[in-house]
């Protein structure tokens, strides 16, 4: 098992740049999750899903849009890139099966928006 | 949004010494959930709470969940090298579904040999 993988490992774009980072699992599993990690601040939930098909807004969206077009992916967008988005972006995948479901995380996606 | 107060935001201990770090919040949470996070990595997880009151250990570490439901600690026996790296708290306030967590701002920890 490869667990969860995401695509790219870095990458650097330009203001008004459009992107979609990749992420992939092969367990199975039915929730994934996309967050942002900013230094002094913890990770933060963008856009999250229950299941194939289904999406679902987290704390911070906007600027962000998603798809879960097949279980195992769940692809994070953006549209227009601009600075603030400059992050780090991990992507986790749990069972779904309630209040002892355990994330597992990807290995980040570091995004620099110039 | 909901934060969580995480806290010391860093430590510098020799290797041997015991550790302790904590998370404090303004809501209740059902779960709270402490990860380590090494450089280039994702988040693992370390220990997992979902009772008040629950004292749960790994291993050298112990994490307690507050009986208010407002606070944790995570305490770290007798540290070694490879403990080095990033403990986050996170709290979830669902009992079930999709686990929205709220994550602390994260404790750097580094050790001297």
């Amino acid at each position: 098992n490869a667990g969860v993988t995401q695509t790219p490992k870095f990458r650097v774009l330009k203001t008004g740049q459009s992107m979609t980072l990749l992420c992939a699992q092969d367990m199975n599993h039915e929730y994934m999750y996309w967050y942002r990690q900013d230094p002094g601040m913890g990770l933060r939930l963008i856009h999250y899903s229950v299941g194939e098909g289904t999406t679902a807004k987290g704390e911070v969206p906007d600027g962000y849009n998603v798809s879960r077009l097949k279980k195992q992916n769940f692809l994070l967008g953006l549209e227009s890139a601009a600075p603030s988005q400059t992050s780090v972006y991990f992507c986790a995948s749990s069972y779904g099966t309630g209040a002892t479901d355990t994330q597992y995380f990807g290995p980040g996606t570091r995004l620099t928006v110039l | 949004g909901q934060q969580l107060n995480q806290s010391p935001q860093s430590m510098f201990i020799q290797e041997g010494e015991d550790v302790s770090m904590n998370c404090t919040s303004s809501s209740i949470f059902n779960t709270w959930l402490w990860y380590k996070q090494d450089p280039g990595e994702g988040p693992v997880l370390l220990i997992a709470l979902y009772k008040a009151g629950e004292l749960t250990s790994n291993g050298r570490l112990t994490a307690q969940f507050g009986i208010t439901r407002k606070d944790s600690f995570l305490n770290i026996s007798a540290s070694i090298p490879s403990d080095v790296g990033i403990y986050f708290c996170a709290g979830s306030g669902r009992p079930g579904g999709a686990q929205k967590l709220v994550f602390g701002q994260g404790t750097r920890l580094t050790i001297n040999p």
